[in-house]
């Protein structure tokens, strides 16, 4: 059975850094494309970020370039989301999905709040 | 960025209806098109793959229709657990996009 479990969420001031990870297992993590997808309270869902199966090559939405990094560690099956310079606006439930263009497993989500 | 644009926003529904939920697309997507749907309070799944492709596990009342710009995802027979938001989203170009979603209600 696919899992994926986030964490690392919780309550951070504007400007300050967090870092997300979600742990994978019931499948061969390293053949696969992992992807970031966030939702605001209330709101829709949002691509944030991919990251290829070797890691290679990365890939971000527009407003999160710069300061967000994904990355991941096949040998511990677990992806991450570093997150620098929060704003406001980058409140948010983040789901850890596996991605194949489109996105057929999803985690848990975390929730991130930034507020002083 | 490919705008999606659902509709409609929110649909109230019988048990037992057949639905139509609409997606379209700013450009065309060719089929890469996945429809998902969100129960209150849970993470999104996958319910349709490739605009008409069914996925195991999702109830065979569920499907999906269309290529290029103008999509479909239909329910034959509504039932209450399906009180949820679906979401149409498109693979063919990043970034990936949703659209906003349609609240699916139960009169």
């Amino acid at each position: 059975e696919v899992q994926l479990v986030e964490s690392g969420g919780g309550l951070v001031q504007p400007g300050r850094s967090l870092k997300l990870s979600c742990a994978a297992s019931g499948f061969t993590f390293s053949n696969y494309y992992m992807a970031w997808v966030r939702q605001a309270p209330t709101k829709g869902l949002e691509w944030v970020a991919s990251i290829t199966n070797s890691g290679g090559s990365t890939y971000y939405r527009d407003s999160v370039k710069g300061r967000f990094t994904i990355s991941r560690d096949n040998a511990k099956s677990t992806l991450y989301l570093q997150m620098d310079s929060l704003r406001s606006e980058d409140t948010a439930t983040y789901y850890c999905t596996r991605e194949v263009q489109l996105l057929d497993y999803w985690g848990q989500g975390v929730m991130v709040t930034v507020s002083s | 960025d490919v705008v999606l644009t659902q509709s409609p926003a929110t649909l109230s529904v019988t048990p037992g209806e057949r639905i139509s939920l609409s997606c379209r697309a700013s450009e065309s997507v060719d089929t890469y098109l996945h429809w998902y749907q969100q129960k209150p309070n849970e993470s999104p799944r996958l319910l349709i793959k490739y605009a008409s492709q069914s996925i195991s596990g999702i109830p065979s009342r569920f499907s999906g229709s269309g290529s290029g710009t103008d999509f479909t995802l239909s329910i034959n027979g509504v039932e209450l657990e399906d009180l949820s938001i679906y979401y149409c989203q498109q693979g063919n170009s990043l970034p990936f996009t949703f659209g906003s979603g349609t609240k699916l209600e139960i009169k």
